[in-house]
């Protein structure tokens, strides 16, 4: 299956500013997908990256505040602007590496605000 | 609407123990079915899928799983539980339904193995 890697691994931020989100994996896909997963809960999806297109984004999410590139098959970026304290969670990456494999998720990225 | 219960927030097995951790879930047509572990500080890593066939399904680390369609359930199951079982568990469902690609979480069990 699909080898993920995703930086930073965690970083502290201040309030009102932007953090980068890398995901890398070691086979071109299709589709790779961002989740948060806010203390305490499970995972929400994000947005559906897509390369070539627009990003996909579920409700309660828009493009303002998570934009995301996707500018090859291996790889995107997921980028939380204007950072509020309740923007803290981990956010992680996840592809489809098949049928037969699933979901792959990266190690994500623990974001606190402060 | 898609959704999946998991109605045990927290369970504390005692090591060697067998464990079960129950999974219910919602979905309007035939479920992809996924168990994962989190362990803290982790990603997610995947213990085991149902897309058809077989409805008892094998996965890694000795975790099994049996698809009930009549009860909506996904139960995941192992006979002697190892401390480093403890994590965090979830549950999740897609399909052609979700658009196949996204995926519907539980909201966890936490796994506490005690000696």
């Amino acid at each position: 299956s699909a080898v993920i890697s995703q930086k930073p691994s965690r970083d502290i931020c201040q309030r009102g500013t932007s953090l980068t989100i890398q995901c890398q994996v070691d086979s071109q896909v299709t589709m790779m997908f961002w989740y948060r997963q806010q203390p305490g809960q499970s995972l929400t999806l994000i947005a559906t990256a897509n390369q070539g297109s627009e990003a996909t984004y579920e409700s309660g999410f828009v493009i303002d505040k998570f934009p995301i590139s996707r500018p090859n098959l291996t790889f995107s970026t997921l980028t939380v602007s204007n950072m509020s304290p309740e923007d803290s969670s981990i956010y992680l990456c996840s592809v489809e590496a098949g049928t037969a494999y699933g979901y792959t998720f990266g190690s994500g990225t623990r974001l606190t605000v402060v | 609407a898609q959704s999946v219960t998991q109605p045990d927030i927290h369970i504390t097995v005692s090591e060697g123990a067998s464990l079960e951790l129950r999974c219910n879930y919602s979905y309007g047509a035939t479920p992809y079915l996924f168990w994962y572990v989190q362990s803290p500080g982790q990603g997610l890593q995947l213990l085991l899928k149902y897309f058809s066939g077989d409805t008892l399904v094998q996965g890694i680390k000795g975790f099994e799983a049996e698809f009930k369609r009549s009860q909506s359930s996904f139960n995941l199951r192992k006979p002697s539980v190892h401390w480093s079982d403890a994590a965090e568990y979830f549950c999740a469902v897609g399909g052609e339904y979700t658009g196949f690609q996204k995926l519907v979480f539980g909201t966890g069990t936490r796994l506490l193995v005690s000696p």
